[in-house]
């Protein structure tokens, strides 16, 4: 057990929805970070976040946004779902400063039909 | 920039047969290096790391050594076992930047016993 805890675990919406998934980090990171693992693309970064506030970006799509909360939770919204945005979405937390190992959550699953 | 360039599999191995992955790397500063496992409907788990020039991690009897002047993290096991069938990541993060990570794109390992 990584101490990164995802909801849900599995999720199934429609086409052009709105979901949300969350996001606990283990106790004591500061940093959030959020990966995309698709087939196709295979494990992208998406955004990280640090005690609040957004410190880089990856590939992540403007129909996507994230936040996280003064106390350290993180939530990932993607909007206007699309068949390809199905995968499976990782938390993953780390500690203050470079360097530190990043701790992945199990991973919320996502399917667009 | 910062990439990882990982052997592709899917790579099949008889019970107690010994293992190696291939691992490059390219980066701007002086990366942490990393090696991630994902076990079948499960998620990422740190497997070793390494973060400084030969400097090797292990763990599980898997190692990887640190090899800054032919950049690279192979990861090897002498003798393999059927619970080590998983998908292999090998990463780096970037000590300069944001600290997430680059990944490479996984290679998918089957023992049979």
């Amino acid at each position: 057990d990584s101490g990164v805890t995802q909801t849900p675990k599995h999720l199934i919406t429609a086409t052009g929805q709105r979901v949300t998934l969350r996001c606990s980090p283990r106790s004591g990171d500061l940093s959030v970070y959020w990966y995309q693992q698709s087939l196709d693309q295979g494990l992208q970064f998406l955004i990280h976040y640090y005690n609040g506030e957004e410190r880089a970006k990856g590939n992540i799509l403007e129909r996507f946004s994230a936040q996280q909360f003064p106390d350290l939770h993180s939530e990932l919204n993607l909007s206007s779902l699309e068949l390809g945005d199905s995968a499976l979405y990782f938390c993953a937390s780390s500690a203050t400063g470079s360097g530190n190992t990043i701790y992945f959550g199990e991973g919320s699953w996502l399917t667009v039909v | 920039g910062n990439s990882v360039t990982q052997m592709e599999g899917p790579v099949t191995l008889s019970e107690e047969a010994f293992l190696t992955i291939n691992c490059t790397y390219t980066a701007t500063g002086y990366p942490s290096l990393f090696w991630y496992v994902q076990y079948p409907g499960e998620g990422l788990q740190l497997l070793l790391k390494a973060t400084k020039a030969d400097d090797k991690g292990s763990n599980k009897g898997f190692e990887a050594t640190y090899r800054k002047e032919t950049t690279s993290f192979h990861l090897e096991k002498g003798s393999v076992q059927v619970s080590d069938s998983a998908v292999y990541f090998c990463a780096l993060s970037d000590q300069g930047g944001a600290n997430n990570l680059f990944f490479g794109t996984g290679t998918r390992l089957t023992v049979i016993p």
